[in-house]
Formats: C-alpha cells, sequence, structure tokens
C-alpha cells in the first residue's frame, strides 16, 4: 500500500534561512510524488511534482524537490524562505488516489 | 490549463439536514474524481473514488450511506452528506483527474460546518 511519512510536524526557520522539509514514501511501482502547499483555510497550491526523468525538479516559488529512490525520499527545498513561504506544506504519492503525509507546518522568523 | 472548480465554498446547516457539494472540471473531462476530507490541523483523507457512470469506490471506513457521491457527467461529481451531524464539520476538498495514471487538479475545497 502507498503511504507517505513527513517527519517533522513543525519547523521554525529565519526568513533568508535556507529551508529542507522532509518527505519519505512508500509505493509499490514508480511513484508520482507531489508537494503541495495550504495556507490557512485555503486550498491546496501544487508547488512541483515528480512522474519520471531528471530526479531534481524545480517548482514554483523557488522551491526544488529531489527524488531519491534508494533512500525513498523526495525532500522539498528552498535556498532562502520569505516570510511569505509560512504555510502548511504536503507531500503526496500516488498518480490519481493519492494519499497524504500528515504535513509539516513551517513558521518563519523575522 | 486544469481548472477544478468546488461550489460552494463555505456551508453552515442546521443538524439533521443534508448538504451537497459540488466539484467540477471546468476545462477538461474528469473519467475520475476524488473526495478528501481534512480536519482542522490534520492532513487529507481520500473519502471516496467516482468513475463517472459508475458507483463510487468508497475508502475503508467511509460511510457510503452518510456520504452520497455521485459522478454522473465528465464534468460534475457531486458530494451530497445526509443527515449531517457537528462531527461531519470538515473541509471537503475534491480532484479530478482525465484518467487513471493522469496528474489530479484539485479544487479549493470546501467549509462544511453543522450547527
Amino acid at each position: 500500500a502507498q503511504s507517505v511519512t513527513q517527519p517533522d510536524i513543525h519547523i521554525t526557520v529565519s526568513e533568508g534561512a535556507s529551508l529542507e522539509l522532509r518527505c519519505n514514501y512508500s509505493y509499490g511501482a514508480t511513484p508520482y510524488l507531489f508537494w503541495y502547499v495550504q495556507s490557512p483555510g485555503q486550498g491546496l497550491q501544487l508547488l512541483l511534482k515528480y512522474f519520471s526523468g531528471d530526479t531534481l525538479v524545480q517548482g514554483i516559488k523557488g522551491f526544488e524537490a529531489e527524488f531519491k529512490r534508494s533512500q525513498s525520499s523526495f525532500n522539498l527545498r528552498k535556498p532562502s524562505v520569505h516570510w511569505s513561504d509560512a504555510a502548511e506544506y504536503f507531500c503526496a504519492v500516488g498518480a490519481n488516489d493519492m494519499r497524504f503525509g500528515a504535513g509539516t507546518r513551517l513558521t518563519v522568523k523575522p | 490549463g486544469a481548472v477544478v472548480s468546488q461550489h460552494p465554498s463555505r456551508v453552515i446547516c442546521k443538524s439533521g439536514t443534508s448538504v451537497k457539494i459540488e466539484c467540477r472540471s471546468l476545462d477538461f473531462q474528469a473519467t475520475t474524481m476524488f473526495w478528501y476530507r481534512q480536519f482542522p490541523k490534520q492532513s487529507l483523507m481520500l473519502m471516496a473514488t467516482s468513475n463517472e457512470g459508475s458507483k463510487a469506490t468508497y475508502e475503508q471506513g467511509v460511510e457510503k450511506d452518510k456520504f452520497l457521491i455521485n459522478h454522473a457527467s465528465l464534468t460534475l461529481s457531486t458530494l451530497t452528506v445526509t443527515s449531517a451531524h457537528p462531527e461531519d464539520s470538515s473541509f471537503y476538498i475534491c480532484s479530478a483527474s482525465r484518467g487513471r495514471g493522469t496528474e489530479a487538479f484539485f479544487g479549493q475545497g470546501t467549509r462544511l460546518t453543522v450547527v
């Protein structure tokens, strides 16, 4: 069965600092992997996705993620965090009926 | 693009009544639609998968008689919460895809409050 683990429930970083959000997955075949961001009371916004090909994926808002099959990971990174990046981040796996991780709440300190 | 619209965005209903949430794919035909539920400060949980013209497939623990799903056309799926109770208050999100193995696109969600 497919599943996603986001080990960090809450992360706080200073504005301008780098960010890495962890995601580990379990999937029977080549996974389709996604990162979404959700602001309070809002829907989901797709940051980036991996289906195949280059394992380093570039997304919107300066985010990137790297697919590492050997580690079953798809960590999200950003070199310099902005205050507006504060939100909930979800990693998801699956082609259609996606399974979501528990989410990581990002707080950005001034 | 691939736009999915949900309506209403917010709804308040009285306990015991039913409420219908619509999910529309505006610019593509969605053979498959998915319904998720999100409790406050929690993740999205898949409730059911609906294929156009056939019965929905519900995830374990989801009451199919309480959460009625209809996918009568390639652009519309509806979720009806029947005899709603306060514990049904939640954020409901749909997604739609052109078919199995293709990317699904999400609606903006519906905040349901049962009083």
